[in-house]
């Protein structure tokens, strides 16, 4: 079974703060993908980044960056200097290799950032 | 350009209306999926086919049917509406090799009186 956890529902900030979003998941495939996507208030789901599970390497791009932790299954993300245009809902996705593409999103948690 | 994209953006009908909404990728890619988006924002997966071949079919009413005409093309059709099928659905496609990205069309918002 595969299963997404994001425990936080909703968080507010003030612009310019830095913000991490939790993502925890389970899995018995061995080989997976963690995916992060964003829906602004505007509705359209939008592809943030995709991680295997073999590779552990944090990435950062921009204002946003992603920490892998096989040992505690956690796939976070931190956005750094946040801004008005980072409120959203966001959420994590984890698609197994032996379930035909089947994805599972978490709850989401929607992000406020005030100015 | 777009590349998923859906018709109608918005749908207003009444309980017991026939209604279908279109899906149309044009990345090439082989596998299209169907998503529900409940009032929460909770996203549940549908339907997903792979080259014209139903693959996925989770718990969902017989009153949902999923056609596909060609790879490029994935509608959803549903009878007898209800109350409770109110919610923005998605479509959704990637390729099917192990990149298993899913790149989302902009929705349809489905409001059943």
């Amino acid at each position: 079974a595969q299963k997404v956890t994001q425990a936080q529902t909703e968080i507010s900030v003030v612009e310019k703060e830095d913000v991490t979003l939790d993502c925890v998941y389970e899995t018995r495939d061995t080989t997976y993908y963690l995916f992060w996507y964003k829906q602004p208030p505007s509705g359209e789901l939008v592809f943030l980044i995709r991680r295997n599970s073999f590779d552990e390497q944090n990435e950062i791009s921009g204002r946003y960056s992603w920490n892998f932790q096989k040992s505690t299954s956690s796939f976070n993300f931190t956005i750094t200097a946040s801004q008005v245009v980072d409120s959203a809902v966001y959420f994590c996705a984890l698609s197994g290799t032996l379930n035909n593409n089947d994805m599972r999103f978490g709850a989401g948690t929607r992000l406020t950032v005030k100015p | 350009d777009t590349a998923v994209s859906q018709t109608p953006k918005y749908l207003v009908t009444q309980m017991g209306n026939d209604k279908s909404i279109k899906c149309e990728q044009n990345l090439g890619h082989d596998t299209m999926y169907w998503y529900k988006q409940d009032s929460k924002k909770f996203l549940k997966i549908m339907f997903s086919y792979n080259n014209k071949e139903l693959i996925i079919n989770e718990t969902v009413p017989n009153r949902f049917s999923p056609k596909s005409p060609d790879k490029a093309h994935l509608n959803l059709h549903i009878n007898s509406l209800e109350l409770g099928d109110s919610a923005v659905y998605f479509c959704a496609s990637s390729p099917w090799d192990s990149l298993k990205t899913q790149y989302f069309g902009p929705g349809t918002r489905l409001l059943v009186l």
